[in-house]
Parts: C-alpha cells; sequence; structure tokens
C-alpha cells in the first residue's frame, strides 16, 4: 500500500487559515488522494479528494503538488468544530477498498 | 436517521465469549466496509463486501473474526473466544460503489467493544 507522512499534530488560532501537510512519496499515477476528518468519539468523515488538479468544496480546498509527491488540505478559516484528526488517504483504484489511515494530523483550534 | 447505524454502541465482554456487532448502512449503499480502530491509531481495514460478498477480508486478523452480509444490506461482525486484544473501537462504513476513485465512505459513531 502507498502510504503517507503528516505530523502528529498542530495548531491554529480560530478564524485563521489552517494548511494541512501530507507526503506521499510513493504516490502510484493512478492513486487518488483522500482527506477524511475524525471528530472525537466520531467515525471519520469524507472532507475532500482529488487525483491532479486542486479541488475546493465548500468544507476545504485541495492543493496537489504538481509532481504529486505531496498535498496540503486547506480550510480557509478554523473554527472550533474543526478540531479534529485528519487523514491524508490514498486510494488505488484497482483495490481501492482498503483505504490506509495511518495516524493522521490532530489539530487543536485554539479560541 | 438516514446514516450508517451499529449496535451496540458500547459491548463489555469476557475473555475467551462469542460477540456480534450489527451493521445497517445507507439505504441503498451496495459497499460495505468493516474497519478497527484501537486507541491513538487510524482506522484498520478488516474486510469489505460489494453486495452480499465479500471482496475483500485481507485485513481479518484471524480465523476468528468473520463477517456477513446475507441480503446485501445488514451486516454483523462476528468475533469468537474474544481476546483481550480484540479491545477496540469497531467502524462500518457503507458507499454508493466500491473499489473505486469517488466512493465516498460514509462511517458509523463505532462500536466500543471491551474484552475483560
Amino acid at each position: 500500500d502507498a502510504k503517507t507522512t503528516q505530523p502528529n499534530s498542530m495548531e491554529s488560532n480560530e478564524e485563521e487559515p489552517v494548511h494541512l501537510p501530507c507526503n506521499h512519496s510513493t504516490i502510484s499515477g493512478t492513486d487518488y488522494i483522500h482527506w477524511y476528518r475524525q471528530l472525537p468519539s466520531q467515525g471519520p468523515e469524507y472532507v475532500i479528494h482529488g487525483l491532479t488538479s486542486n479541488v475546493n468544496n465548500r468544507m476545504a480546498s485541495l492543493a496537489i503538488a504538481e509532481d504529486r509527491k505531496s498535498s496540503t488540505l486547506i480550510l480557509h478559516r478554523a473554527t472550533l468544530r474543526d478540531a479534529a484528526v485528519y487523514y491524508c488517504i490514498l486510494r488505488e483504484p484497482n483495490t481501492g477498498n482498503q483505504f490506509y489511515f495511518g495516524t493522521g494530523t490532530s489539530l487543536t483550534v485554539i479560541p | 436517521g438516514a446514516g450508517v447505524s451499529q449496535t451496540p454502541s458500547n459491548k463489555v465482554t469476557e475473555k475467551g465469549k462469542y460477540v456480534e456487532l450489527r451493521c445497517d448502512p445507507i439505504s441503498g449503499h451496495t459497499a460495505l466496509y468493516w474497519y478497527r480502530q484501537s486507541l491513538g491509531q487510524g482506522p484498520e481495514f478488516l474486510i469489505y463486501f460489494q453486495g452480499t460478498g465479500a471482496a475483500d477480508d485481507s485485513g481479518l486478523p484471524n480465523d476468528r473474526f468473520f463477517a456477513v452480509r446475507p441480503e446485501g444490506s445488514v451486516s454483523t461482525l462476528k468475533i469468537q473466544r474474544t481476546e483481550r486484544g480484540d479491545s477496540a473501537v469497531y467502524l462500518c462504513a457503507s458507499s454508493l460503489i466500491g473499489g473505486m476513485n469517488t466512493g465516498e465512505l460514509f462511517f458509523g459513531e463505532g462500536s466500543r467493544l471491551t474484552v475483560l
């Protein structure tokens, strides 16, 4: 399985942007980059995904490096409800059922 | 509600006992996944169903673990002769399509299993 590397933890001030990095140097050409987050005592929830181009949705933006060896999840204005563990995951098309979550980045939002 | 439902939310059992955990996926979702999450770790893949069949069970740790989905909807994860190391949160997820790039997974809140 292609693996990802994320910082164990990050802090952000409320209402400021947050950039969560992810390294995936062994990514293959067909792997999609997915982000999920997990709030305390809940199951993970989908945030965003992309292949090559940057992506935006109502929750966040995903910036993908040109060589695809890294990506960044951007929360434009962090709120206290964004405090969660964020997982960067590579999903391979043919065996895409096995999401490898890793340990993720625990985001603390400071009021 | 319309989300993935898991029961029980908490289960305490004794070592050596048999346990069943149930997952009720979102209606119409053909793909169903079981994950296990230990404290401080990310979810770990166990098994994936496409319809009634287990398309990938390579994550099941040993033959004490078994899962079924007889009618392509509700799934049951069965653990025989439980061990203390089986203590974890067992997460179920479903999606409209499985094994493909854009199949967003919808997770339940999990069943917390404690083996004494």
